[in-house]
């Protein structure tokens, strides 16, 4: 079975851009999850999406912005690419049940010029 | 406030045990979970444990939980070269939104 699946897994923008990350979650789940991080940082929580509804936002500015399809697949956007932008945006898909632990992509790496 | 916090090194030799510790604050934290970063890859789930458990153990892998203490520690028996990544502890809590909060993780290294 295919794991989740982010693309693509490097990207160049400079200050002011916009871009689009995407991520296929793992078959049969519902719940999709972005985390920013940043070099030697922990993953920062950024959206939970469940059944396409917006379960959770973390503590970052509204140019972020994300959404998930029927398919459960997810788009992240991010407006105005600042340098700070620059890191590894994950993408982890779980079942959505509480207990049910959080999978992870291998990750966009995102570089701001 | 809530926090996870760890120690940023650990250098072990080859065949030796590991242990990796984690504090939190969060007390009504539900589940504790272990990730695996190796270079240039994502999270790889290791083990979790619910707060209602004190240990775990699964493979080389043991688990053990202070509640009182909110202290939480992974041991890894035998460590191998092959076993050198970051290792991420993060708490999550029942409730509407399930949101897990990860430490800034602990680089194992294993010297041969």
């Amino acid at each position: 079975d295919a794991g989740v699946t982010q693309s693509p897994t490097h990207l160049i923008k400079t200050r002011g851009q916009h871009v689009t990350l995407r991520c296929s979650p793992i078959s049969g789940h519902k719940s999709v999850s972005w985390y920013q991080q940043v070099l030697g940082q922990g993953p920062q929580f950024i959206f939970q999406y469940y059944e396409k509804e917006e379960r959770g936002r973390g503590n970052f500015p509204d140019r972020f912005s994300a959404r998930q399809f029927p398919n459960y697949s997810s788009e992240l956007n991010v407006n105005a690419l600042l340098l700070g932008d620059s890191a590894l945006y994950l993408c982890a898909s779980s079942l959505g049940h509480p207990h049910q632990p959080q999978h992870f992509g291998d990750g966009t790496r995102l570089s701001i010029l | 406030g809530e926090d996870v916090e760890q120690s940023l090194f650990l250098s072990v030799r080859e065949g030796d045990s590991s242990v990796i510790n984690c504090t939190y604050t969060d007390s009504s934290s539900t589940y504790l979970y272990w990730y695996k970063q190796e270079p240039g890859a994502g999270l790889q789930l290791l083990t979790y444990i619910f707060s209602n458990m004190d240990m775990k153990q699964d493979q080389r892998l043991t688990v053990l939980l202070n509640k009182k203490d909110k202290h939480l520690s992974l041991r890894i028996a035998d460590t191998q070269t092959g076993d050198s990544a970051i290792y991420f502890c993060a708490e999550g809590r029942t409730g509407g939104s399930y949101i897990p909060t990860f430490g800034r993780g602990t680089s194992l290294i294993v010297h041969p």
